[in-house]
C-alpha cells in the first residue's frame, strides 16, 4: 500500500516564501507530481520530480529526497491567486503507473 | 483541461436512481480514470481504462461500474445512488508513460438526497 502525508492548511503572506511538504511511503517508486488546485476547479499539473534534487519552474521549485521519503513544493513572491490546495501524488511500482495522491494542503495567501 | 470535457456538471437525484457520468477526450489518449474528491479525503481512484473495453477497479470502486465503448468516451454509472455516493467526481485522462502527468476534467458535482 501507499501512505502520504501533507499538512491540511497553511497560511502565509502575500510576497512571502511558503514550503509545502510531501512525506510518503510506498512500494517501489515512479515519480511525484505536484498539482494546483483552485476551489471548484480542476487539479492541474505543476512539476514532477524522479531523481533526487531540486527542480526550478519560475516561482514554484519541487526537492525530491526518495531515500527520506520526502517532498517539499516551495512556493516564492506569494501572490493572493497561489491560494489554493496542494496535491502531492506518488506513483509507485507496477505497470499501470497510476499515482496515489495525497489529501491535499490547503494554502491560504493574506495580504 | 483543454481536451477533456465532463457531462453533466451538476446534477441532483435521489437515492435508489441510476445515475451515468460521461467523460469525453479529444487527445486519443489511452488511459482514462475516475476519481471522487471528499473533504478530508483527497482524490480516490473508483475505476481506470488502460484501453477500449479494458478497465479496472480502484481503491473505491464499489457501487460503481465503467464502460469505455470507444478510446474517447469513459462512462461512470452509479447503478443505485445512495447518499454516500454525494461527492465531486473528476475524469482524468493520461499517456500512461511515467513521466507524464495526468489531465482532469472540471468536475461533475453529485448530490444524492
Amino acid at each position: 500500500g501507499q501512505n502520504i502525508d501533507q499538512p491540511t492548511e497553511m497560511t502565509a503572506t502575500e510576497g512571502a516564501i511558503v514550503q509545502i511538504n510531501c512525506t510518503y511511503q510506498t512500494s517501489g517508486f515512479n515519480g511525484l507530481f505536484w498539482y494546483q488546485q483552485h476551489a471548484g476547479e480542476a487539479p492541474t499539473f505543476l512539476s514532477y520530480n524522479v531523481l533526487d534534487g531540486l527542480e526550478e519552474k519560475g516561482r514554484f521549485s519541487s526537492f525530491l529526497s526518495r531515500s527520506k521519503g520526502y517532498s517539499y513544493l516551495l512556493l516564492k513572491e506569494l501572490q493572493m491567486k497561489d491560494s489554493a490546495s496542494y496535491l502531492c501524488a506518488v506513483r509507485g511500482s507496477g505497470g499501470s503507473y497510476i499515482p496515489t495522491f495525497g489529501r491535499g494542503t490547503s494554502l491560504i495567501v493574506h495580504p | 483541461d483543454a481536451g477533456i470535457t465532463q457531462s453533466p456538471r451538476h446534477k441532483v437525484t435521489e437515492t435508489g436512481t441510476p445515475v451515468t457520468l460521461r467523460c469525453h477526450q479529444t487527445e486519443n489518449h489511452r488511459y482514462m480514470y475516475w476519481y471522487r474528491q471528499d473533504p478530508g479525503h483527497g482524490l480516490r481512484l473508483i475505476h481506470y481504462s488502460y484501453g477500449v473495453k479494458d478497465t479496472d477497479k480502484g481503491e473505491v470502486s464499489d457501487g460503481y461500474s465503467v464502460s469505455r465503448s470507444k478510446t474517447e468516451d469513459f462512462l461512470l454509472t452509479l447503478e443505485s445512488a445512495t447518499s454516500s455516493q454525494t461527492s465531486v467526481y473528476f475524469c482524468a485522462m493520461g499517456t500512461g508513460d511515467s513521466n507524464q502527468p495526468q489531465h482532469f476534467g472540471d468536475g461533475t458535482r453529485l448530490s444524492i438526497l
